[in-house]
């Protein structure tokens, strides 16, 4: 079945840090790829998508490139600051139309003064 | 922010009783879901809808039903709760243009301890 593999946290780093949050999935087809950022207390919100091979999300500072190759969608942000802190999921959703999401475990970034 | 609410946003319970969470959503979304958060696991589908009446398993049904009599509402129920239900619940919605692969939205969760 599918499945999504995320490195695993947490994720410490100083502000204006650059970051990597490795993603990689397993998946019958072209399945659709997403970003998702939890902060504490709250529900998930959508950080950014890829729905097709080479395609680049990019939100917020945050990118990410669909990589087919390399069944990976690692997720980059050039500074990081304070107020990234949360954690980060990975996920993706198959095309049979009714866009179930299969998660990553999720990181915890953790960003310091 | 989508038009989520989930109630209650906090339970605490007996094992053995019975449970409903519910879901509401202000949004006309044709699609929605429950998930569960665990340690470890990220999230895992518990049930979806895809429509009235008309809702599937997903990857973590055991232990779970669902209900859908209304557009705007989706319960998930454990008719008799066990401390392995013990886990935060999340309600989501999709599928607001009824395009592909459109935003899923999250509501706030729910805490529910088993003990």
């Amino acid at each position: 079945g599918n499945s999504v593999t995320q490195m695993e946290g947490p994720v410490t780093l100083s502000e204006e840090a650059f970051l990597t949050i490795n993603c990689t999935y397993t998946a019958t087809g072209y399945p659709s790829l997403f970003w998702y950022v939890q902060y504490p207390g709250e529900g998930l919100q959508l950080l950014l998508k890829a729905t097709k091979a080479d395609d680049k999300g990019s939100n917020k500072g945050f990118e990410a490139t669909y990589r087919k190759e390399t069944t990976s969608f690692h997720l980059e942000k050039g500074s990081v600051q304070v107020s990234d802190s949360a954690v980060y999921f990975c996920a993706l959703s198959d095309n049979t139309g009714f866009q179930k999401l299969v998660f990553g475990t999720g990181t915890r970034l953790l960003v310091s003064p | 922010d989508a038009g989520i609410t989930q109630s209650p946003r906090h339970k605490v319970t007996e094992t053995g009783t019975p449970v409903t969470l519910r879901c509401h959503q202000t949004e006309n979304h044709r699609y929605m879901y429950w998930y569960r958060q665990d340690p470890g696991h990220g999230l895992r589908l518990i049930h979806y809808s895809y429509g009235v009446k008309d809702t599937d398993k997903g990857e973590v049904s055991d232990g779970y039903s669902v209900s859908r009599s209304k557009t705007e509402d989706f319960l998930l129920t454990l008719e008799s709760a066990t401390s392995s239900q013990t886990s935060v619940y999340f309600c989501a919605i999709s599928g607001g243009t009824g395009a592909p692969n459109t935003e899923a939205f999250f509501g706030q969760g729910t805490r529910l301890t088993v003990v």
